[in-house]
């Protein structure tokens, strides 16, 4: 069955590290997008792609890159760790521009 | 941008009762999807709901784009429908087609 896998499930890493958190969906789907969860904030956009070699911002996109070189990944990297940015991060991915969104199981980061 | 409220931010309810949840946006909108969040926190896509009324066993949704609100219902609720209901929204090509979740409703159902 097609799905999206994230890793790690779980980090814990120290502020001013660079991490990655990667994303990788067997849907074959051109759009894939990085969210955060936070209490009292809900589901927040970081980063999107339509596509290979495509790239957007999303609301809360300081902080955060993603690239993507092929359909299936969009690894989702922050350049030097925040406290704030400890946080639930989500993949999803979509078919087509307002297709039905499929998400992952979810990255927990920890920003010691 | 858009505001996306959804009501009641908390409901508790004893199994076998039934429930709406309201989804309010201030924008037209290309698009509107309802996701529930388990315990284990996994979303899981319920509907895609642009306009009119779909169903889906015990669970019902309704969207009425031109009065910008979303409808859904959950008839017997059962103690695996707890978790946290988010409505989402796309405005389409000017904002990237991209969703806005609104900041959900957390649903307990009781034995």
């Amino acid at each position: 069955d097609a799905e999206i896998t994230q890793s790690p499930r779980h980090k814990i890493t120290e502020t001013g590290r660079q991490v990655t958190l990667a994303c990788h969906q067997t849907w074959n789907h051109n759009n894939m997008f990085w969210y955060r969860q936070d209490l009292g904030h809900g589901l927040r956009l970081i980063h999107y792609s339509y596509g290979v070699q495509d790239t957007n911002k999303g609301e809360v996109s300081d902080g955060y890159s993603v690239s993507r070189s092929n359909t299936e990944d969009l690894p989702l990297t922050l350049e030097s760790a925040a406290s704030s940015q400890t946080s639930v991060y989500f993949c999803a991915s979509s078919r087509l521009q307002g297709s039905p969104l499929h998400f992952g199981n979810g990255t927990r980061l920890t920003v010691t | 941008g858009i505001q996306v409220e959804q009501s009641p931010p908390d409901l508790i309810l004893q199994e076998g009762a039934n429930s709406t949840l309201r989804c309010n946006f201030s924008d037209s909108v290309n698009n509107l999807q309802w996701f529930h969040q388990n315990p284990w926190g996994q979303l899981i896509n319920l509907f895609y709901i642009p306009s009119g009324t779909k169903q889906n066993g015990r669970l019902s949704a309704t969207t009425v784009a031109t009065e910008r609100y979303s409808l859904l219902y959950i008839s017997s609720s059962q103690t695996t429908d707890s978790g946290v209901y988010f409505c989402a929204v796309e405005l389409g090509r000017n904002s990237g087609y991209a969703l806005n979740f609104g900041k959900g409703t957390s649903l307990l159902v009781t034995p």
